[in-house]
């Protein structure tokens, strides 16, 4: 398996407070994505990141603010958590080749739900 | 948005038959890729296949690709109960890649 590292694997929190879910690589990749999944909607990306402080925005980007100051990890911030953030958040990262994307290689999930 | 969209939506077969999804796209695209999910797991690649190829096989997995229907299949023969599992198609958008709902499948004994 790629090394990939979520954490916490779980989470329960309380509507308001801010939330910080971790992704942690050893492979070295550049590009590094979140993406939420729920059920009738399948993997919607929120953030991804193309290298050290370069990040931009997906589709469902609104709530949420990520960070990379290290090649290894990238943090997925909820600013203030609401009910419809409750959901599976999974870390992804790939390589470019010829500037195509090649395959991601996925963590194990964070399963975090909003009360 | 999501570029990919899987058919059907669900999918339930026997053992030893083959299992077919397919994936619709909208835009242009440079590879195609197919994921599987099993229950509670993170996502796995199984195959990529580049604009320029029309069919590539892995194992018991074929794929096709007709950029002219911007649609793919995946085929999977022989199922087992083990390819239990939901399976995705993605399509990249530059830097990304952007996934369908998918297609769950299952394999009863």
């Amino acid at each position: 398996d790629a090394g990939i590292t979520q954490s916490p694997r779980h989470k329960v929190t309380e509507t308001g407070t801010p939330v910080t879910l971790r992704c942690h690589q050893t492979e070295n990749h550049r590009y590094m994505y979140w993406y939420r999944q729920d059920p009738g909607h399948g993997l919607r990306l929120i953030h991804y990141s193309y290298g050290v402080k370069d990040t931009d925005k997906g589709e469902v980007s609104d709530g949420y603010s990520v960070s990379r100051s290290k090649t290894e990890d990238f943090l997925l911030t909820l600013e203030s958590a609401t009910s419809s953030q409750t959901s599976v958040y999974f870390c992804a990262i790939s390589e470019l080749q010829a500037r195509r994307a090649t395959e991601a290689f996925f963590g194990q999930g964070t399963r975090l739900t909003v009360v | 948005s999501q570029q990919g969209e899987e058919d059907p939506q669900a999918l339930s077969i026997q053992e030893g038959e083959n299992a077919t999804m397919n994936c619709s796209y909208k835009t242009s695209i440079n590879n195609l890729q197919w994921y599987r999910q099993n229950s509670g797991r993170g996502l796995v690649h199984l195959i990529l296949i580049r604009s320029n190829e029309r069919e590539k096989h892995s194992g018991r997995l074929r794929v096709t690709l007709d950029t002219s229907k911007k649609s793919s299949s995946l085929l999977i023969t022989a199922s087992r109960a083990a390819d239990t599992a939901s399976y995705f198609c993605a399509t990249d958008s530059g830097y990304a890649l952007n996934f369908g709902k998918g297609t769950s499948l299952l394999v009863t004994p």
